[in-house]
């Protein structure tokens, strides 16, 4: 067990309705990286936080948002959902925000947009 | 942008036999990060090579870095029922400065 939590562990929505996936960081990392991995897919990079600041994002559209709170837990935010967005999403939180740094991932959240 | 391309996509063997998997990047790494996800459940980290031509092994899991450091290889001696998952391997960007997965290479083991 990483310790990393995530919520809910499934969720179904329709298309156009918004969406927030909730994580717990492991006791003593100040980073969280939030992935999308679609079936049959490695992790696609999403975005950073770190200290409460977005630090980095991958090619994904402005309606992914997320936060970082000061006890470093996370929020993902997607807005106007679309059939696509039909994945796992991956929370992963590490020691520093370096590419160097190891991974800790959580369970996972199931997103089915109908 | 920056690939990260593993092969072969699947591999079935018996056990017992070895197997390996590739991982090839278009630009140089600073590091590869090896990470198994068994079916249904999420990445767990396995191990990270960060020099030039590094070897590490884990008892019948033997990990490689490339000497340009833009490939990677993971092989596994006499494969047993617990082997079976998707082995994924991660390159860390100097460009972004953040870890780039591979496609995966889903292993099955029949006993």
């Amino acid at each position: 067990e990483t310790g990393v939590t995530q919520s809910p562990t499934h969720l179904i929505k329709t298309r156009g309705q918004q969406v927030t996936l909730r994580c717990s960081s492991q006791s003593g990392h100040n980073t969280v990286s939030w992935y999308q991995q679609a079936l049959g897919q490695g992790p696609q990079f999403i975005f950073q936080y770190y200290r409460e600041e977005e630090n980095g994002r991958g090619n994904f559209p402005p309606r992914f948002s997320g936060l970082q709170f000061p006890n470093y837990s996370s929020e993902l935010n997607v807005n106007a959902l679309e059939l696509d967005d039909s994945a796992l999403y991956l929370c992963a939180s590490s020691l520093t925000s370096g590419n160097a740094d190891t991974q800790y991932f959580g369970p996972g959240t199931r997103l089915t947009v109908l | 942008g920056q690939q990260v391309m593993q092969i072969p996509q699947y591999q079935h063997v018996q056990e017992g036999e070895d197997f390996t998997t590739y991982c090839n990047s278009s630009t140089t790494l600073s590091n590869i990060q090896w990470y198994k996800q068994r079916p249904g459940g999420h990445p767990v980290f396995l191990i990270q090579l960060v020099k030039s031509g590094e070897v590490k092994k884990q008892k019948r899991l033997t990990f490689q870095f490339g000497e340009a450091k833009k490939n990677s290889s993971l092989h596994i001696t006499a494969t047993q029922t617990t082997d079976v998952g998707t082995y994924f391997c991660a390159g860390g960007s100097y460009n972004t400065d953040k870890l780039i997965f591979g496609t995966g290479t889903r292993l099955q083991v029949f006993p």
